[in-house]
């Protein structure tokens, strides 16, 4: 079956420290794409970064990295020194198959506090 | 430039009634999507469409139809709502690609008493 974890329900950290956010994925499929959006506090879905299965390069933007390994199919997303603007839930996403078949996960509350 | 636009933005219903969420994007996009967003279950998909004409069933599609009469519109409608139905609902599009992003709108919170 295919399916994203994401463990840690709510982070909380105080700013300025990293923070890492969890995911954890299962498919059979050997072509897969992985995906990172952002809703913040207005309630809007915003697109972070998608990886597709044949490149493991990791990224980095800003203060923003990722860490894509199919060893332990995991897509780990880390905040460097982060800010109370980065408050927000984070999903990790799953596409299979067709452009339908997108499966998420149960999100990362993450609080940044002063 | 709107993107995608849902309507309303907040709803409170009865059991029992009925009501149509709306969705419009100006993106040209041929992909459209329901998904639900519940506390603890992520979003899930409820019904899709891939151009205008052609619409399927997501993961969870009891209790709701859609249509697809025209590229920009894809409106979700509850036919007799339950409170189960009690949910945030997002609209995303799409190119359609495999390794396209998802434009979601800004969501609609029903609540329904």
């Amino acid at each position: 079956a295919q399916k994203v974890t994401q463990a840690q329900t709510e982070i909380s950290v105080v700013e300025k420290e990293d923070v890492t956010l969890d995911c954890v994925y299962e498919t059979r499929d050997t072509t897969y794409y992985l995906f990172w959006y952002k809703q913040p506090p207005s309630g809007e879905l915003v697109f972070l970064i998608r990886r597709n299965s044949f490149d493991e390069q990791n990224e980095i933007s800003g203060r923003y990295s990722w860490n894509f390994q199919k060893s332990t199919s995991s897509f780990n997303f880390t905040i460097t020194a982060s800010q109370v603007v980065d408050s927000a839930v984070y999903f990790c996403a799953l596409r299979f198959g067709g452009f339908q078949k997108l499966v998420f996960g149960t999100g990362t509350r993450l609080l940044v506090s002063p | 430039n709107a993107g995608v636009t849902q309507t309303p933005k907040f709803q409170v219903l009865k059991t029992g009634q009925s009501m149509t969420l709306q969705c419009a994007q100006d993106m040209n996009h041929e992909y459209m999507s329901w998904y639900r967003q519940d506390p603890g279950m992520g979003l899930r998909l409820i019904h899709y469409s891939v151009g205008a004409g052609i619409t399927d069933q997501g993961e969870v599609p009891n209790g709701y139809n859609v249509s697809r009469s025209t590229t920009e519109d894809f409106p979700l409608r509850l036919l007799s709502a339950a409170p189960s139905q009690t949910s945030v609902y997002f609209c995303a599009t799409g190119m359609g690609a495999s390794n396209e992003k998802l434009f979601f709108g800004s969501g609609t919170q029903l609540s329904v008493l």
